[in-house]
């Protein structure tokens, strides 16, 4: 069956880095679409990043372009998210989640999701 | 952007709920719904705007196109308490606010 199990995340200063992984099975990971979610404590889910399973575009909300980078292993079935000079308001679960698509189509609901794993920025 | 009606909603077991989301701009019907538990990672229920994903009940559904959606529980039970989300997937990708369902 489909798994999808992310790690990386842990208490981690203001400024620094930090790099999340998310481990896939079940699937074959080329052909799908992989994005990175989070929701910050008692807050709503904020789409992030997205990367094709071509690897021939990324997309980044605003607010972590240029800070945050998506990237992904087709030969290990696994996609990252670095994270670079993190801020207070970072925290948050941070989910990786699936798209039964190499790029974008019309059936592009995230169906799979991980547990998540949860990054704490703090001094 | 997405915005969701409304925010919080208490209903009894059994009684239908209605949920809203309104797109910025036509999306077609590149829209999804989710639910997600306290704790948990959201759930797929519809893409496609009205397509229900494989294993969900028959009680939910969804309708609409370009700017406004709906989600629908024709009798509401106990396991659908939590936070429902619609997400455009149109243009780049966001999350409506939340719709919390609590039981009355």
């Amino acid at each position: 069956q489909v798994e999808v199990v992310e790690s990386g995340g842990g208490v981690v200063q203001p400024g620094r880095s930090l790099r999340l992984s998310c481990e896939t099975s079940g699937f074959t990971f080329s052909n799908s679409a992989m994005h990175w979610v989070r929701q910050a404590p008692g807050k709503g889910l904020e789409w992030l990043a997205g990367i094709y399973g071509d690897e021939s575009n990324h997309y980044y909300v605003d607010a972590v372009e240029g800070r945050f980078t998506i990237s992904r292993d087709n030969s290990k079935n696994k996609l990252y998210l670095r994270m670079s000079s993190v801020r207070v308001e970072d925290t948050a679960m941070y989910y990786c989640a699936r798209v039964p698509c190499v790029t974008s189509c019309p059936t592009g609901g995230f169906d799979k999701w991980g547990q998540g794993t949860l990054v704490v920025v703090s001094t | 952007q997405m915005t969701q009606s409304p925010s919080t909603l208490s209903a009894s077991v059994g009684d239908r709920v209605i949920i809203k989301c309104r797109a910025s701009q036509g999306i077609s019907n590149w829209l999804a719904w989710y639910h997600q538990k306290p704790g948990k990672a959201p759930k797929l229920l519809i893409y496609q705007a009205s397509t229900l994903e494989s294993g969900v009940p028959s009680r939910f559904s969804g309708g609409g196109f370009d700017t406004e959606f709906t989600l629908t529980i024709s009798r509401l039970q106990s396991e659908d308490i939590g936070t429902y989300y619609c997400q455009q997937y149109n243009s780049w990708w966001s999350f409506g606010q939340g719709t919390k369902v609590e039981i009355k």
